[in-house]
């Protein structure tokens, strides 16, 4: 089974500058994807960035990018020069190799408020 | 390429009505997953399918629900004889099915469910 963990109150950060948002994970699966995907008030989930646990470099998606710290069991966000229209949820998933093309275990999200 | 569209966005009905919910994936996508998500939290599995088989189903999807996919393109979803704890975002999603075992899942806008 697979379990993800977002523990951080709501976020808040000032227009232009980064933040980080926590993911941490637990799985017993050798090989897994780490996914995020953001949820504005609209309801849509819009898919982020994409960290799979054997690639060998932390991913990189525009203003976007993943923190992996594998030992750690960690994969964090990093959001850099934020905008007003960065203001949503935030969820972090995974897919582990047990139903590998089935279910994203998803975490319980984190609120994001962007400060003009 | 229009995205995943679901219908109706939003249903307000009495408990004990039946709904239906419709889900059309990403043109050409293989894949086709519902997830159900309540206030404050992420979304969790309810069943995925492939073409037209469907391939796995969560313990959440209790008798009162039935999914079909009858020729591997849109999905409907009914809930029978709903009751006040069936209230939550119903959203689907969609994934090529060619793109390896951890590839990106796109969701719709979902359908959000009062039962009164």
């Amino acid at each position: 089974a697979q379990k993800i963990t977002q523990t951080q109150p709501g976020m808040f950060v000032q227009e232009k500058e980064a933040v980080t948002l926590d993911c941490t994970y637990d799985t017993s699966d050798p090989s897994y994807g780490l996914f995020w995907y953001k949820q504005p008030s609209s309801g849509e989930m819009i898919f982020l960035i994409y960290q799979g646990s054997y690639d060998q470099q932390n991913a990189t998606e525009g203003r976007y990018s993943l923190n992996f710290q594998k030992a750690r069991k960690s994969a964090n966000l990093v959001i850099s020069a934020s905008q007003l229209g960065d203001s949503a949820m935030y969820f972090c998933a995974m897919r582990g190799e047990t139903g590998a093309n089935s279910k994203l275990t998803f975490g319980k999200g984190i609120t994001l408020s962007v400060r003009p | 390429d229009t995205g995943v569209s679901q219908d109706p966005r939003h249903k307000i009905t009495k408990r004990g009505q039946n709904v239906t919910f419709r889900c059309d994936p990403i043109s050409e996508h293989n894949r086709l997953y519902w997830y159900r998500q309540t206030l404050g939290q992420g979304p969790e599995f309810l069943t995925y399918f492939q073409n037209e088989a469907q391939l796995e189903k969560s313990r959440l999807l209790s008798d009162r629900f039935s999914a079909e996919r009858p020729k591997g393109s849109f999905s409907t979803l009914e809930i029978q004889r709903t009751e006040q704890g069936d209230s939550a975002m119903y959203l689907c999603a969609s994934s090529p099915g060619t793109s390896g075992r951890y590839e990106t899942q796109y969701f719709g806008p979902g359908t959000r469910l009062l039962v009164l």
